[in-house]
């Protein structure tokens, strides 16, 4: 089975532009969480779906979104990019919530100039 | 609210040497709790999880987690590491409702010498 995919893997954008992750789960997986990874930080959650809802919700302010489509392919966007945006953004992708394996996927590096 | 906590920011074995990560946690309730690795720019990779039964749990490359209720610690082991080991382990835990998020604690770096 394929695992999860990113795109695009790399991005350079300048302050105040937007920007739109791609993540594509596991054949079968029904549920995405999106990560966003920095020295600082750590690992923290952004937003949590299932069948196209949003479950959870981590503590980013409204410039971060998403959403789920059918098929359980997840975008994220960020809109009027910061400096303290870049980031590794992550996905995850797992066959439902609570117990389940989250399997990751390469992340999407982002550097805001 | 839950959290995670991972004491020491580095651990440097030798290779051949018993390797150990420490993680403790904090839930309400009986937790789900997993081990990832983290190789240089890139994602995250499943090492184990427990959910529930045995307290001691075995995962990928000969790594081990030993879940202790009394003291809400899940550290992770290995007999004899490998200079291939050297990573970033990240511990986490999950509360059994669909409302409690995945926590990661902040990382433990840890290299096996030659």
């Amino acid at each position: 089975k394929a695992g999860v995919t990113q795109t695009p893997r790399y991005l350079i954008k300048t302050r105040g532009q937007q920007v739109t992750l791609s993540c594509s789960p596991i054949s079968g997986h029904r549920s995405v969480s999106w990560y966003q990874q920095t020295p600082g930080q750590g690992l923290q959650f952004l937003f949590e779906y299932f069948s196209e809802t949003q479950r959870n919700k981590g503590n980013f302010p409204g410039r971060f979104s998403g959403r789920q489509f059918s098929n359980s392919r997840s975008e994220m966007n960020v809109s009027t990019l910061e400096l303290g945006d870049s980031a590794l953004y992550l996905c995850a992708s797992s066959l439902g919530l609570s117990g389940e394996t989250q399997y990751f996927g390469p992340g999407t590096r982002l550097l805001v100039l | 609210a839950q959290s995670v906590a991972q004491p020491e920011d580095q651990v440097n074995v030798a290779e051949g040497n018993p390797l150990t990560v420490k993680c403790t946690y904090s839930v309400s309730g009986n937790p789900y709790l997993f081990w990832y690795v983290q190789y240089p720019n890139r994602g995250l990779q499943f090492l184990l999880k427990y959910i529930t039964g045995d307290n001691l749990v075995k995962g990928s490359y000969g790594f081990e987690a030993e879940f202790n209720k009394s003291q809400t610690s899940f550290h992770l082991k290995k007999p004899s590491a490998l200079v291939s080991d050297s990573a970033l382990y990240f511990c986490a835990v999950r509360g059994r409702s669909n409302d409690y998020k995945l926590s990661f604690g902040a990382g433990t770096t840890v290299t096996v010498r030659a």
